[in-house]
């Protein structure tokens, strides 16, 4: 079976460092992988996703880069940390267009003071 | 433009009766809707979905209405029940799209 990890699970950085949040999927090969933020009392926005290697695309301008460096690898990174950076950060994954369904890791608490 | 709607960001209900959530869309080209329920601190996770064919689809205690014309779609939980309490979201997209357009959830409070 399929699943997803994210790492850490909490984090807590000061503003002006920088960012390294992990996503890593088992059990499929060639997903597509997706990061999303959840900002407190907002719902789900959808920053970056990637249908495979190297291939990354962008869906809103920020602070943050993603980078796929192995098919079920997806990192989201940042050179340095603004507050509105905080929320929680979500990767997501599924099986090309095969099927809608997007399946969640357990996210990642981000708060940048 | 929030192209998929949760105008009501919070709903209560007693345990045992329906909770009814609804969600509004605006791109007539979204053919496959889905909802998702989210528990706080956790990933959201997948409940039901249904495509543009059909107007009705139903899981157990879940049932997702889809009208069209309207552009609107509905889960209905019969009966609620307390571990019912999460946010759910709401979630639209269309044959080639990669990607899911969610809405700004709402949540639900079974009230025991």
């Amino acid at each position: 079976s399929q699943t997803i990890h994210q790492w850490p699970a909490t984090l807590v950085q000061p503003v002006g460092s920088p960012l390294s949040l992990e996503c890593t999927v088992e059990g499929t090969s060639n997903p597509n992988l997706y990061w999303y933020r959840q900002a407190a009392g907002r719902g789900l926005q959808l920053l970056f996703y990637s249908v495979g290697i190297g291939q990354i695309s962008s869906e809103v301008p920020q602070n943050l880069s993603a980078s796929r460096p192995q098919d079920r690898q997806f990192i989201l990174s940042s050179k340095k940390l603004l507050l509105s950076d905080s929320g929680f950060y979500l990767c997501a994954w599924t099986v090309g267009t095969a099927t809608y369904e997007q399946y969640f890791g357990p996210g990642t608490r981000l708060t940048v003071t | 433009d929030q192209q998929v709607k949760q105008n009501s960001p919070s709903l209560s209900v007693q345990e045992g009766r329906i909770s009814i959530l609804n969600c509004d869309y605006t791109n007539s080209m979204f053919d496959y809707f889905l909802w998702y329920k989210k528990y706080p601190a956790e990933g959201p996770t997948f409940l039901i979905s249904i495509s543009s064919i059909k107007d009705k689809n139903e899981d157990g205690r879940f049932t997702v209405f889809l009208n069209k014309s309207a552009k609107h779609l509905s889960l209905h939980i019969v009966p609620s029940q307390p571990g019912d309490s999460a946010v759910y979201f709401c979630a639209a997209s269309h044959f080639g799209n990669e990607k899911l357009t969610f809405g700004t959830g709402t949540r639900l409070t079974i009230i025991p």
